[in-house]
């Protein structure tokens, strides 16, 4: 384990639907980020958070949502999702914006 | 344009035998590269991290080679096992900062018995 956790680990929603995504870091890092993988694609980089303020919203579409509480937590909250935007999404934290990431286990979403 | 491009896409292998995984990248200014092991199902974690004067760095049945001057890598897989398959993930940063990753698609590589 990567001291990164993510919940739900797979959700199923319609297209109406509005759900969140958990991420929570034990490592004591100061940067959050948010990533989408697609199938056979390059991880996307969605929203980076540094000592909780965000520092990078990767021209993501307003359906995503993102919430840093603390430097712990990271939430994306989602609402009128398309079928596209199944994917996996990842969270990672890192000690700086220049360190090396360690990521969660992901949460796999499907869009009906 | 900054970009990383891995070879194969997918790899099917014996169990035993061994492997190679390349990537070409495009990244100015250079900074590292690292590979990463993602098993299905999980994040990617981190196999190796090569820097601009480094050549070859092992890690376990894992070698990684790097050569800047042709702007490539390969990560050498030896005496392949079942755990072994997974997607490897060739990543190259370009300087400080979280927006100078740049990914590559990954290989996806499949050990039989």
């Amino acid at each position: 384990e990567t001291g990164v956790t993510q919940t739900p680990r797979h959700l199923v929603m319609g297209m109406t639907n509005k759900k969140s995504l958990k991420c929570e870091q034990h490592l004591g890092h100061n940067a959050m980020y948010w990533y989408k993988q697609s199938a056979k694609k390059p991880l996307e980089l969605m929203f980076v958070y540094s000592l909780e303020e965000r520092v990078e919203n990767n021209s993501v579409p307003s359906r995503f949502s993102p919430e840093c509480p603390n430097s712990s937590h990271l939430f994306l909250h989602l609402h009128t999702l398309q079928p596209e935007d199944s994917a996996l999404y990842l969270c990672a934290s890192s000690p700086g914006t220049s360190n090396e990431q360690f990521f969660g286990p992901g949460t796999r979403l499907t869009v009906l | 344009k900054n970009q990383v491009e891995q070879s194969p896409q997918s790899l099917i292998i014996l169990e035993g035998k061994n492997c190679t995984l390349q990537c070409n990248y495009t990244v100015s200014p250079f900074s590292n590269l690292r590979w990463y092991k993602q098993d299905t199902g999980r994040g990617p974690v981190s196999l190796t991290i090569m820097t601009f004067s480094e050549n070859t760095k092992s890690n376990g049945r894992y070698t990684a080679t790097l050569d800047a001057d042709t702007k490539q890598s390969s990560l050498h897989i030896t005496a392949s096992q079942l755990s072994d398959s997974a997607s490897y993930i060739c990543v190259a940063r370009g300087g400080g900062g979280y927006n100078k990753l740049i990914f590559g698609a990954g290989t996806r590589l499949a050990v039989h018995p």
